[in-house]
């Protein structure tokens, strides 16, 4: 099993690029998240995905869109990069147990894409 | 707001020493916080605690939770260099989005 593959690893952007960021799992998992993470700021949520066609904004959500059109697959797209959009982006994904006590399990995460906008 | 802090935010510490870091949160209606090692790429899952009290154990490594103070710690004995890394702790609250909050990690260095 490969788990949670994200691509590209790296990439360098120019001022009001787009790129689209893709996540894909083979765990059959429904929840799916995107992250960043800057320095001395932990993980913070940008969007996230309960399932298939399903998607909603977490903590910073602004400057970036999501689809969620097959389950495996979790796309992050920027569509007009900013300088304040470098970091690092980390996609993850989790499910339900479906049944007592109903428990999120943990989340699996990618090894992240390294994004600089110049 | 849902918060979590961990402390310290960094930490250096050498071979065979013991180690303790703090995680405190506040949350509403608490379902259940997580510890993550991270190296240079993915954060890997440590422990998963629901209830106050009990001790989660692996090697080297334990936690356990205070639900009425809110808090945990995460120990490891006997440090290695492997142990280097980022810690992180993660709280999930009421959802069934199953989203976290993280705090913002507490890098540990062990030299030899």
């Amino acid at each position: 099993n490969a788990g949670v593959t994200q691509t590209p690893k790296f990439r360098v952007l120019k001022t009001g690029q787009s790129m689209t960021l893709l996540c894909a799992q083979d765990m059959n998992h429904e929840y799916m998240y995107w992250y960043r993470q800057d320095p001395g700021m932990g993980l913070r949520l940008i969007h996230y995905s309960v399932g298939e066609g399903t998607t909603a904004k977490g903590e910073v959500p602004d400057g970036y869109n999501v689809s969620r059109l097959k389950k495996q697959n979790f796309l992050l797209g920027l569509e007009s990069a900013a300088p304040s959009q470098t970091s690092v982006y980390f996609c993850a994904s989790s499910y339900l147990v479906r049944g007592p006590p109903y428990s999120n399990q943990p989340q699996h995460f990618g090894d992240g894409t390294r994004l600089s906008i110049l | 707001e849902d918060k979590v802090v961990q402390s310290p935010l960094s930490l250096v510490v050498h071979e065979g020493d013991t180690v303790t870091l703090n995680c405190s949160y506040e949350v509403t209606n608490f379902r259940s916080l997580l510890w993550y090692k991270q190296e240079k790429k993915a954060p890997t899952f440590l422990f998963m605690l629901t209830s106050s009290g009990i001790e989660k154990k692996s090697g080297r490594l334990s936690s356990i939770l205070d639900k009425k103070e809110l808090f945990s710690i995460l120990n490891i004995t006997a440090t290695q260099t492997g142990d280097s890394a980022v810690y992180l702790c993660a709280v999930r609250g009421s959802s069934n989005t199953g989203k976290l909050i993280f705090g913002q990690g507490t890098t540990l260095q062990v030299k030899p």
